[in-house]
């Protein structure tokens, strides 16, 4: 069970370049989330995907594209990236556990430095 | 809107102290409220939450209490450790049906041996 996890790790990218940043989860969870965090800002919601086929803006939805490919994985693309991008993104997911609570589980994150 | 503002690290303490990171919201309704942990170099993991008022949330000697009348959700340890060298994020989610978390800017914490 490996939670959720997150490919690449870190990318450099140049101005203008595309890029697809991956995520998996194997909880079965129904909504899948993507942030990006940046120094002294927390972290920022960019898009969701309450379930499979639906997702929603964030905050900060702006030079981002997001795909519910099925209900294990949930990609954001970068179409043309810019140096305001460069920040530390992750993929979270949620699920309702034996409690009943609705909580967000987190990936390791991709580092991308845009220059 | 929605907002969670915490007090500004870094924090530097002594292993052994005890250690309060403060944490206050503001929101509509009846939101949740969690605290986060995140190690170096890795993602965000859950410490503790709770889900209405007057609930406390505790996880790995780690406490904090839902008070709605002053809309706090502080987080305390009697005894800290080095290993409890983090960065730590308060947030909350509006309520039932709602997906979005807001979170505070995170408060950074140095324990020292």
């Amino acid at each position: 069970n490996a939670g959720v996890t997150q490919t690449p790790k870190f990318q450099v990218l140049k101005t203008g370049q595309s890029m697809t940043l991956q995520c998996a989860q194997d909880m079965n969870h129904n909504s899948m989330y993507w942030y990006r965090q940046d120094p002294g800002m927390g972290l920022r919601l960019i898009y969701y995907s309450a379930s499979e086929g639906t997702t929603d803006k964030g905050e900060v939805p702006n030079g981002y594209n997001v795909s519910r490919l099925n209900k294990r994985e949930f990609s954001l693309r970068l179409e043309s990236a810019a140096p305001s991008q460069t920040s530390v993104y992750f993929c979270a997911s949620s699920g309702t556990g034996t409690s009943g609570q609705e909580t967000q589980y987190f990936g390791p994150g991709t580092r991308l430095l845009v220059l | 809107g929605n907002s969670v503002t915490q007090m500004e690290g870094p924090v530097t303490l002594s292993e052994e102290a005890f250690l309060t990171i403060n944490c206050t919201y503001t929101a509509t309704g009846y939101p949740s409220l969690f605290w986060y942990v995140q190690y170096p170099g890795e993602g965000l993991q859950l410490l503790l939450k709770a889900t209405k008022a007057d609930d406390k949330g505790s996880n790995k000697g780690f406490e904090a209490t839902y008070r709605k009348e002053t809309t706090s959700f502080h987080l305390e340890k009697g005894s800290v450790q080095v290993s409890d060298s983090a960065v730590y994020f308060c947030a909350l989610r509006r309520g039932a049906g709602s997906y979005q978390l807001t979170f505070g800017k995170g408060t950074k914490l140095s324990v020292i041996p």
